[in-house]
């Protein structure tokens, strides 16, 4: 069963351009979550997609960033006219569907890719 | 406003003893505690969870507790190895299911042989 899978690993753009970042979620996940990593911080949620559905995008900059998740295909993290600022690493993480029913809804655990590196120049 | 805190950035451990990180937050609504640990160019590897209702699991060489009244969790490594040193995360979950993870910044753990 492979795992997440992210390309490109490493992505140049000049400022000014799109930047394209895809998400292959592990086989059976529904669940799509991206976050991104600057220099010597934590991963800070972006947005979270279930196949067609935007659920939370309350981590999005409000400007340029985009994304979707679309019935076929990966995720796709879309960076429209690129600063310097969001030189980063972005990850992506997917989860199963929730298990209805039971006594108690357990934690579906996020399983990460290896990231995309962004660099804008 | 950063709600999970890891307030040390590093720490250096000798082979076979143990390592302790820890890990604060200040949302009470957090419900569901994680460790992730990351090498260099990979992505956060799943290491162990411990819900609210639990103070401690264990699995294998690592054990978190968690204190809630003090808002509070630890994750030890006992005994550490060479192949623990990597960035450690600690993430929090305000309820079960899926949902957004809240990470802190990080420590990095370096075990000396």
């Amino acid at each position: 069963n492979a795992g997440v899978m992210q390309n490109p690993r490493h992505l140049v753009r000049r400022r000014g351009q799109e930047a394209r970042l895809r998400c292959s979620p592990m086989k059976g996940h529904s669940h799509v979550y991206w976050y991104r990593q600057l220099p010597e911080e934590g991963l800070k949620f972006m947005v979270y997609l279930q196949k067609e559905n935007i659920i939370d995008e309350s981590g999005m900059p409000k400007e340029r960033f985009s994304a979707e998740f679309p019935k076929e295909g990966p995720s796709i993290l879309r960076i429209q006219q690129v600063v310097r600022g969001d030189s980063a690493a972005y990850f992506c993480a997917s989860s199963p569907p929730t298990v209805a029913g039971g006594l108690a809804a357990t934690y579906n655990e996020q399983f990460f890719g290896p990231g995309t590196r962004l660099t804008v120049l | 406003d950063q709600q999970v805190k890891q307030n040390s950035p590093s720490l250096s451990v000798q082979e076979g003893r143990i390592s302790i990180l820890n890990c604060d937050y200040t949302n009470s609504m957090f419900d569901y505690f994680l460790w992730y640990k990351k090498y260099p160019a990979e992505g956060p590897t799943f290491l162990i969870s411990i819900s609210s209702i639990k103070d401690k699991n264990e699995d294998g060489r690592f054990t978190v507790f968690l204190n809630k009244s003090a808002k509070h969790l630890s994750l030890h490594i006992v005994p550490s190895q060479p192949g623990d040193s990597a960035v450690y995360f600690c993430a929090a979950s305000p309820y079960s299911g899926n949902t957004p993870l809240v990470f802190g910044k990080g420590t990095r753990l370096s075990v000396i042989a």
